[in-house]
């Protein structure tokens, strides 16, 4: 298995861009979370799914934030505009329900200037 | 409301010194605990877990972690830590039947050799 894939792997934008960052769980896993790694706050769980559907999405900062998954197989998070403070890696997990272990994307480091 | 306290930002040890990493938590009820390790250039790994049963945990690498209830702690131990233990080190807590972790700020583990 390739465990789970995220694109990209480094994101360098400006402030005012859209940058979508994509996710690919592990084939077989119904749940699906987006957290977010900064040196001030550590790792946040911004929104996690559940067989697609978002269960809670109170940690995404705001509106500018959003994700979606459209299908079993793949989830973006996408921040629009982006802004200097958005700058962190973002880490896509995912499980095979909400009972079991997660299992951690290599992340997307996004610099945002 | 849920959280997660490591007081250590940064540890600097020795080649064959002894660690421990402290982490307390703040959570209602029936708790599961996990430490997460992030090598450099890698993305996060499950080191250990507690779910129930015998409160002293072992994990991989030599790692070890205790979970004393009456102190709301579950701190990481290694009786002789490596050069290759370098990394970033998070503790994290979620609740029975939930999968939405709620991580510390991480703890930098640098060891000289």
């Amino acid at each position: 298995d390739a465990g789970v894939i995220q694109s990209p792997r480094h994101e360098v934008t400006e402030m005012g861009q859209e940058v979508t960052l994509r996710c690919k769980p592990i084939s077989g896993h119904n749940s699906l979370f987006w957290y977010r790694q900064t040196m001030m706050r550590g790792l946040e769980l911004l929104i996690y799914f559940n067989n697609n559907v978002p269960i809670d999405d109170s940690g995404m900062p705001e509106d500018r934030f959003s994700a979606k998954m459209p299908n079993a197989s793949f989830s973006t998070l996408k921040i629009q505009p982006s802004e200097p403070r958005d700058s962190a890696v973002y880490f896509c997990a995912s499980s095979l329900d909400l009972d079991s272990l997660l299992v951690f994307g290599p992340g997307t480091r996004l610099t945002v200037l | 409301a849920q959280s997660v306290s490591q007081h250590n930002h940064h540890v600097i040890l020795s080649e064959a010194a002894s660690l421990e990493l402290g982490c307390n938590y703040s959570y209602g009820g029936t708790v599961n605990l996990f430490w997460y390790v992030q090598y450099p250039g890698q993305h996060l790994q499950l080191l250990l877990k507690y779910f129930s049963g015998d409160p002293l945990v072992k994990g991989i690498k030599g790692f070890e972690a205790e979970f004393i209830k009456s102190k709301f702690s579950f701190n990481l131990r290694k009786p002789s830590v490596q050069w290759s233990d370098t990394a970033e080190y998070f503790c994290a807590v979620t609740g029975t039947g939930a999968n939405n972790l709620f991580f510390g700020t991480g703890t930098r583990l640098t060891v000289i050799p």
